[in-house]
């Protein structure tokens, strides 16, 4: 079983359209928990980091549910832009950062 | 902004070549990486380095080495590649007690035929 797994997708969705990613991670002593994007043929960059109370940063909304494993990105008034791959993240100590293969989304006019 | 900068974008070498994937930072970060990134899979780390002359294993070092002979530069050594060294290779750096951002450079497409 994989640390860190997320759905691959592709998720297709039209303008405007709310749509949701889950991840699961498989180590409970996990410390931080992020999502980072990734366009295509270029390098990941980060989006935003998870908090335990849940997170909200313009049209992304990040939350986690420790006693579940897993964490989640809703993404609200889909633009043609937020299509890319976008990777969750656990680290586990200061230098074990945890990589799901990403999921695919296209947001399509 | 934090610059990592890889010295090939494309690399194309041959079964049991040395090959040299070079990495520079410009943010004196203590903290540097290196992933290699294949389709299902994700990135997966290849090692990492603390600071200068310090190294470490990741998931998956075998075939594979690294100098960091000094603060800015982290490099990357095949010693003989092998065709299941094709991939994505992402070099990373970040500053030590910042757990949030790791910043990437943009990445070195290896093809070993």
């Amino acid at each position: 079983r994989k640390e860190v797994e997320q759905d691959p997708g592709p998720f297709n969705v039209p303008e405007g359209a709310t749509v949701a990613f889950n991840c699961t991670y498989s180590n409970s002593a996990s410390q931080s928990f992020f999502w980072y994007r990734q366009d295509c043929r270029k390098e990941p960059k980060l989006l935003m980091s998870v908090y335990s109370s849940g997170n909200e940063d313009g049209r992304f909304t990040a939350q986690l549910n420790r006693a579940s494993q897993y964490i989640s990105l809703l993404i609200r008034d889909s633009k043609l832009s937020d299509s890319a791959t976008y990777l969750c993240v656990v680290l586990y100590n200061n230098n074990d950062m945890r990589f799901g293969a990403g999921t695919r989304l296209t947001v399509k006019p | 902004d934090v610059k990592v900068t890889q010295s090939s974008r494309y690399l194309v070498k041959r079964t049991g070549e040395k090959v040299f994937l070079e990495c520079v930072q410009d943010m004196d970060h203590e903290n540097m990486f290196w992933y290699r990134q294949d389709p299902g899979l994700g990135l997966r780390l290849i090692y990492f380095s603390y600071d200068v002359k310090m190294k470490e294993k990741g998931d998956i070092p075998e075939g594979y080495s690294v100098s960091r002979e000094k603060k800015e530069r982290f490099s990357l050594i095949l010693e003989s590649a092998s065709t299941n060294q094709t991939s994505m290779y992402l070099c990373a750096s970040r500053q030590q007690g910042d757990n949030e951002k790791l910043f990437f450079g943009s990445g070195t497409q290896l093809s070993v035929l």
